[in-house]
């Protein structure tokens, strides 16, 4: 268990509905990142948050958003799905600093069919 | 706009051959962090570079940091089955200290 706790683990959807993905980052994490990873992008950055402030965004489309909550709890929503969002969905935390990498949760497998 | 990239894509080795992955920068970083994700699992965290021409070994791992900060190195010494997954390098996007831009990884397999 890294700490980073990430729910759902699978999810199959059709195209056009509307998911909502959850993240609890590691206890004292401030920051939260989203990633997609499909097979042949890598780890693509989507989003990034800082103590419930939106900090970063990377590519992320206008049919995502997100937001982290005063518990710390991060969200990703993604909405009219389409086939090609179907991917690995990973959240991140990390203290801010050098010398600290992201501790990764275990992500979320979206199969839109 | 700025790019990390990886070399090999693949790397098959024979366990007890050594194995290394190139990591290059379109720009300067700050540090550098390696990431290894064993297949069907997550990214996990191995070691942060931080100063140019850097060094540090992690047991049958060694990290180098490029002297111009724009390239770094993953050599694993006499492979084990183990070590098999994807390794990914990782700097921050812009300069900055927040978000990680991935390189896209070195898929290693090792045939026992």
């Amino acid at each position: 268990d890294s700490g980073v706790t990430q729910t759902p683990k699978h999810l199959i959807t059709a195209t056009g509905q509307r998911v909502t993905l959850r993240c609890s980052p590691r206890s004292g994490d401030l920051s939260v990142y989203w990633y997609q990873q499909s097979l042949d992008q890598g780890l693509q950055f989507l989003i990034q948050y800082y103590n419930g402030e939106e900090r970063a965004k990377g590519n992320i489309l206008e049919r995502f958003s997100a937001q982290q909550f005063p518990d710390l709890h991060s969200e990703l929503n993604l909405s009219s799905l389409e086939l090609g969002d179907s991917a690995l969905y990973f959240c991140a935390s990390s203290v801010a600093g050098i010398g600290y990498g992201y501790t990764f949760g275990s992500g979320t497998r979206l199969t839109v069919v | 706009g700025q790019q990390v990239m990886q070399i090999p894509q693949y790397q098959h080795v024979q366990e007890g051959e050594d194995f290394t992955t190139y990591c290059n920068s379109s720009t300067t970083l700050s540090n550098i962090q390696w990431y290894k994700q064993r297949p069907g699992g997550h990214p996990v965290f191995l070691i942060q570079l931080v100063k140019s021409g850097e060094v540090k070994k992690q047991k049958r791992l060694t990290f180098q940091f490029g002297e111009a900060k724009k390239n770094s190195s993953l050599h694993i010494t006499a492979t084990q089955t183990t070590d098999v997954g994807t390794y990914f390098c990782a700097g921050p996007r812009g300069g900055s200290q927040g978000n990680l831009i991935f390189g896209k990884g070195t898929k290693l397999s090792v045939k026992p």
